[in-house]
């Protein structure tokens, strides 16, 4: 299964802290992508990086790609109690006909204490 | 835009019940995916449409399950016979360009077969 495996599985942090989450998927893909699920809702985009990039930068999220090691990891600086929620990394992996083949991995749980 | 519209929002149902799931996508967008999410086995693609036509059902567990997209504006996905392992929050996202930019996703349904 090419699914991602978000590490760690939960994890707790005081607010202004940073807050680090990792992702290993197994095959060679076009594009990473990190999403947020507040509980009971659904799935929010957050950034994307493509397969050629090696960092990118959105406001307080910081995002890594190494495709050498087939992983990535999200960082939030300064973290937030509204940060609390769930991150998933999602691979794409579809061919170049454009068929898709995205794959969500299971998720870290982030709390985040005033 | 409102977003990707889901309804209903909660459903619950008795076993062997028959029960349609409706999505509204993002005006625009040109793909539909269905997902599914539990505890066990995270968010699994069910089946995805590029304009109109069903792609890939392959994720589809049985033949209890199918979807349609009558139109861009419109799909629904459809259990019959509704059993408890259905039971699950039902996703419907939408995206441009096959989700090279990231989905945009619903609030979810979340099913319960008693």
């Amino acid at each position: 299964s090419q699914q991602g495996e978000e590490d760690p599985q939960a994890l707790s942090i005081q607010e202004g802290e940073n807050a680090t989450m990792n992702c290993s998927y197994k095959t060679s893909i076009n594009n990473l992508q990190w999403y947020r699920q507040n509980s009971g809702r659904g799935l929010v985009h957050l950034i994307l990086i493509r397969s050629n990039e090696r960092e990118k930068h959105s406001g307080r999220l910081r995002v890594t790609l190494d495709t050498s090691k087939k992983s990535s990891s999200l960082l939030i600086t300064a973290s937030r109690a509204a940060d609390t929620a769930s991150y998933f990394c999602a691979t794409d992996w579809g061919d170049s006909g454009g068929y898709q083949k995205v794959t969500f991995g299971i998720g870290t749980k982030l709390q985040v204490i005033p | 835009d409102a977003g990707v519209i889901q309804s209903p929002r909660h459903e619950v149902t008795e076993m062997g019940q028959e029960v349609t799931l409706r999505c509204k996508p993002i005006s625009g967008h040109d793909y539909l995916f269905w997902y599914r999410q539990t505890m066990m086995r995270g968010l699994e693609l069910l089946i995805y449409f590029n304009n109109n036509v069903p792609i890939d059902d392959s994720g589809m567990p049985e033949d209890r399950f199918s979807a349609k997209m009558p139109n861009a504006s419109f799909s629904t996905l459809k259990i019959q016979p509704s059993e408890p392992r259905d039971s699950a929050v039902y996703f419907c996202a939408s995206s441009l360009v096959g989700g090279f930019l990231g989905y945009t996703f619903g609030s979810g349904t979340r099913l319960t077969v008693v």
